[in-house]
C-alpha cells in the first residue's frame, strides 16, 4: 500500500533556529514529490522534486529528495514567525496528489 | 497566474439538508479536479476525482451517494455533500493540475453541520 510519512508530527523551536522537516515515502508509479505550507486554508505550494540529489532553493527554504533511500527533507533556516504552519509533503502518483500526515511547526519569538 | 475559486467560504447548515460546493478554474481549462476532505488536526484526505464529461472516481471508503461530484464543465466541478450530518462538518477544499503534476489549490470550504 502506497503511503507517505512525515516527521516529527510537530516541533517547537526559536525564531532563529534551523529546522529539518522529514519526509519518507513508499510509492509504486512515483512521478513527483511535493512539500506545501498550510497555514489558515489553502495550501500553497512550495517545492515540486523529480530528480534525486538536485537541491531546490527558494530563500531560507530547501529541499531534497533522494530515490534510492525514498525520503525527502525540507529545511528552513533562520527561521521566523511567519514560518509557524503545518508543513504537507504530498506525492503524486497514479494520476493524483496524495498528503502525508503533515509537520506542525510552531517558531516561538 | 492560474487561479481556483472555490465557494462558499464557509457554510452552516442543519442536519439532513444538502450543501452544493463549487470550484472554478478561472483561467484555464480542468478536465480533472480532486476533492479533498481535512479534519481538524489531520491532513488533506482526496476524496474523489472528478473527471469532465465522466464519472468521478471515488477514494475507497467515500460514498459516492452521499457525495455527489459533477464536473459540468471544463471550468466547473461541483461537490453536493447530501444528507449531511454533524460527523460530514470538516473543511473542504479542490485542486486542479496546471501544468502536469502542478495543483492549484481552491481556498476551501469550512462546513458545519448543526
Amino acid at each position: 500500500e502506497d503511503k507517505v510519512v512525515q516527521s516529527p508530527l510537530s516541533l517547537v523551536v526559536h525564531e532563529g533556529d534551523t529546522v529539518t522537516l522529514n519526509c519518507s515515502y513508499e510509492v509504486t508509479n512515483f512521478r513527483s514529490l511535493l512539500w506545501y505550507k498550510q497555514e489558515k486554508k489553502a495550501p500553497t505550494f512550495l517545492f515540486m522534486l523529480t530528480s534525486s540529489g538536485i537541491e531546490k532553493k527558494s530563500g531560507r527554504l530547501s529541499s531534497i529528495l533522494d530515490k534510492k533511500e525514498l525520503f525527502s527533507i525540507l529545511n528552513i533556516t533562520a527561521t521566523q514567525t511567519g514560518d509557524s504552519a503545518v508543513y504537507l509533503c504530498a506525492y503524486f502518483g497514479n494520476e493524483k496528489l496524495t498528503f502525508g500526515t503533515g509537520t506542525r511547526l510552531t517558531i516561538i519569538p | 497566474g492560474a487561479v481556483v475559486s472555490q465557494h462558499p467560504s464557509w457554510v452552516i447548515c442543519k442536519s439532513g439538508t444538502s450543501v452544493k460546493i463549487e470550484c472554478r478554474s478561472l483561467d484555464f481549462q480542468a478536465t480533472t479536479m480532486f476533492w479533498y476532505r481535512q479534519f481538524p488536526k489531520q491532513s488533506l484526505m482526496l476524496m474523489a476525482t472528478s473527471n469532465e464529461g465522466s464519472k468521478a472516481t471515488y477514494e475507497q471508503g467515500v460514498e459516492k451517494d452521499k457525495f455527489l461530484i459533477n464536473h459540468a464543465s471544463l471550468t466547473l466541478s461541483t461537490l453536493t455533500v447530501t444528507s449531511a450530518h454533524p460527523e460530514d462538518s470538516s473543511f473542504y477544499i479542490c485542486s486542479a493540475p496546471v501544468i502536469g503534476q502542478l495543483l492549484h489549490f481552491g481556498n476551501g470550504t469550512r462546513l458545519t453541520v448543526t
